[in-house]
């Protein structure tokens, strides 16, 4: 089955900078990556997700780029702001639509 | 639309002891799954669901039952609680195939001592 590996497991960056969270996959059937974000105490909100025929996708601040050939995808969170503090995960399914597998989660500090 | 819904949200029970988690959707959902949620280890796939009547194992169903009766509903049963059970239980749920969006639920906070 499908197994998720995600790194690193926290990441402090100061305000204004970048931040890259990665992510590997082991099913090449897999072929959509949504990445979510979890405020404390709160549930996960998708972000922003990407299918298999597209390399990056792009919104605002946030991006994410895949590789298929080598099976991972990464989220690249520009000018970072006190409030993208969270922990993020990614996650990725199959084409037949069944399970969506989630990674072990990023914890994101960014200090003001 | 109330969305995904979760009762109850905390839950105390005794090693041994039964329960149901309940989840429930509006949204006309084909999809379900629950998850567990523990520290260091993210979400981890218990079971789930692509249609009334259909379910399927996740990533670790062991003591944990379902099933899909309706296609709004989408019932969690622990059987026997043990410790290891204690942990935030959430449900999601989306449209079928492969790349729509997952809603979670608020979540449903289990301790079992």
């Amino acid at each position: 089955g499908e197994n998720v590996e995600q790194h690193p497991s926290t990441l402090s960056v100061q305000e204004g900078d970048s931040a890259v969270i990665k992510c590997t996959y082991s099913d090449s059937a897999s072929n959509y990556f949504p990445w979510y974000k979890q405020e404390l105490g709160k549930r996960p909100q998708l972000i922003i997700d990407i299918r298999s025929n597209v390399g990056e996708k792009k919104d605002q601040r946030i991006a994410v780029t895949l590789n298929k050939t080598a099976k991972h995808f990464s989220l690249h969170i520009t000018e970072t702001q006190p409030e993208d503090s969270a922990v993020y995960f990614c996650a990725a399914r199959g084409n037949q639509g069944g399970k969506l597998i989630f990674g072990q989660g990023t914890e994101l500090s960014v200090k003001p | 639309n109330a969305g995904v819904t979760q009762t109850p949200k905390f839950q105390v029970l005794k090693t041994g002891q039964s329960m149901t988690l309940q989840c429930a959707q509006d949204m006309n959902h084909e999809y379900m799954s629950w998850y567990r949620q523990d520290p260091g280890m993210g979400l981890r796939l218990i079971h789930y669901s692509v249609g009334a009547g259909i379910t399927d194992q996740g990533e670790v169903p062991n003591g944990y039952n379902v099933s899909r009766s309706t296609t709004e509903d989408f019932p969690l049963r622990l059987l026997s609680a043990a410790p290891s059970q204690t942990s935030v239980y959430f449900c999601a749920s989306g449209f079928g195939g492969s790349g729509n969006e997952q809603f979670f639920g608020p979540g449903t906070r289990l301790t079992v001592l």
